[in-house]
């Protein structure tokens, strides 16, 4: 079955940190990985996205994440934490061209500790 | 920018009475999708339409329906509502250039419904 998913429900990092939030995704052929972030009363935010071509990928607040075939994963990073980073972070899957829907992970919550 | 609009932001109904929530994408996007958020879950795909028509469908109930009107908004509309359907229920739009799944969604801030 087709599925992504995030192995931490929380992760804590002190401010300044580099912080890593995980993400493992299972689909049959070409994955396209999405994170969103849910800042508390609010709605998803576009972070960043993988379709093809380099692994790395920049997005929105200084977030890149590392696609990596082999592990299946599609970890979220960022070189220094800030508190304003706080909130739920959502992987993403989108599997087949027919198909509209993104599969979320249960999500990931993120204390970044002043 | 403009984003994603959704109406009304909090709406409050009691059992078996009908709701209707609006969807406005950001100018120029084509694709509108309904997701359903539960209390601490994740966003479960509901039901999707492109150049107004149905594009894809998801775990959305027989009690639900969901229409795209020339303007490119969207409607959910809810009726015979149960406790269960009380969630946060959020809009998103895209714009299709080939229709794959590398479209960027863009959400919105989400209706909370709560029914009572």
């Amino acid at each position: 079955a087709q599925s992504v998913a995030q192995p931490e429900d929380q992760v804590n990092v002190a401010e300044g940190n580099p912080l890593t939030v995980k993400c493992t995704y299972s689909v049959s052929g070409n994955p396209y990985l999405f994170w969103y972030v849910q800042y508390p009363n609010r709605g998803l935010q576009f972070l960043l996205k993988y379709i093809t071509g380099d692994n790395l990928v920049k997005g929105s607040y200084g977030f890149e994440a590392e696609f990596n075939k082999s592990q299946t994963s599609f970890h979220l990073k960022k070189p220094s934490a800030l508190v304003s980073d706080s909130a739920l972070y959502f992987c993403a899957v989108r599997y087949t061209p027919r198909d509209d829907k993104i599969i979320f992970g249960k999500g990931t919550r993120l204390h970044i500790l002043p | 920018a403009a984003g994603v609009i959704q109406s009304p932001r909090h709406l409050i109904k009691e059992k078996r009475e009908t709701a209707t929530l609006k969807c406005y994408p950001i100018p120029r996007h084509d694709t509108v999708y309904w997701y359903q958020q539960g209390p601490g879950q994740d966003p479960q795909f509901l039901i999707s339409f492109y150049e107004k028509m149905q594009s894809d469908k998801g775990s959305i109930p027989d009690r639900f329906s969901a229409q795209q009107f020339s303007d490119y908004h969207s409607e959910l509309n809810m009726s015979s509502l149960e406790l269960g359907d009380s969630a946060l229920y959020f809009c998103a739009s895209s714009h299709s250039l080939s229709g794959g799944p590398g479209d960027t969604q863009y959400f919105g801030p989400g209706t909370r419904l709560t029914v009572l």
